[in-house]
């Protein structure tokens, strides 16, 4: 089966600690975004990744890091310094190409960070 | 940055009614995309729209590229009860070479009485 998995579904994080949320894609795309989303708002992009061991920031990177060391991952890292971490995060994936028809991004489940 | 301005916010129909929604933007974009999210799950790609103009469907949903590359919209025909959720338009633009950005609606609540 391909797909995207984000692992856990729900995490609980004390404030002041930094956390790593999960995400694997075994449809062989090239790149990798991650979101951020908070009720009754759109997506907003924290970081994307077109190819292995590059990635640029999105719109609210602040508080963030990501690391791409193989093709199929993309882990996010949430850190003290991200000011208001509770959110569902969401990964994304792609493939990547001069048609904008071969860029559609297909979603992960998400994960619910809490921090207490 | 761009924005997608999103109508309505919500929506509470009836079964059995059809609904309209839209997406309209002051930016041209390349593809227009609908996904649908279910609570606590992650969105699903509904349609995909490539040209101006360009009208397609997928069962009960029609969606349409808007002609000056501005805009979208979504129909759904005789909803059911599990078309519940938020439905969110994204427009797709080329940002340089193969990269592209994703821009996302804030999303319409849909609420369907049996």
């Amino acid at each position: 089966d391909g797909g995207i998995t984000q692992s856990p579904k729900y995490l609980f994080r004390k404030e002041g600690q930094n956390v790593t949320l999960s995400c694997e894609q075994n449809l062989n795309h090239d790149a990798m975004y991650w979101y951020r989303q908070d009720p009754g708002q759109g997506l907003r992009l924290i970081y994307y990744s077109q190819i292995v061991n590059d990635f640029q920031k999105g719109d609210i990177a602040e508080g963030y890091s990501v690391s791409r060391e193989k093709k199929e991952s993309f882990p996010l890292t949430v850190t003290s310094a991200q000011k208001n971490p509770t959110a569902f995060y969401l990964c994304a994936s792609s493939w990547t190409s001069g048609r904008s028809s071969y860029n559609e991004q297909f979603f992960g489940p998400g994960t619910r960070l809490t921090v207490l | 940055g761009q924005q997608l301005n999103q109508s309505p916010q919500s929506m509470f129909i009836q079964e059995g009614e059809d609904v309209s929604m839209n997406c309209t933007s002051s930016s041209i974009f390349n593809t227009w995309l609908w996904y649908k999210q279910d609570p606590g799950e992650g969105p699903v790609l509904l349609i995909a729209l490539y040209k101006a103009g360009e009208l397609t469907s997928n069962g009960r949903l029609t969606a349409q590229f808007g002609i000056t590359r501005k805009d979208s919209f979504l129909n759904i025909s005789a909803s059911i009860p599990s078309d519940v959720g938020i439905y969110f338009c994204a427009g797709l633009k080329n940002s340089g070479g193969s990269n592209y950005k994703l821009t996302f609606g804030k999303g319409t609540l849909l609420t369907v009485n049996p």
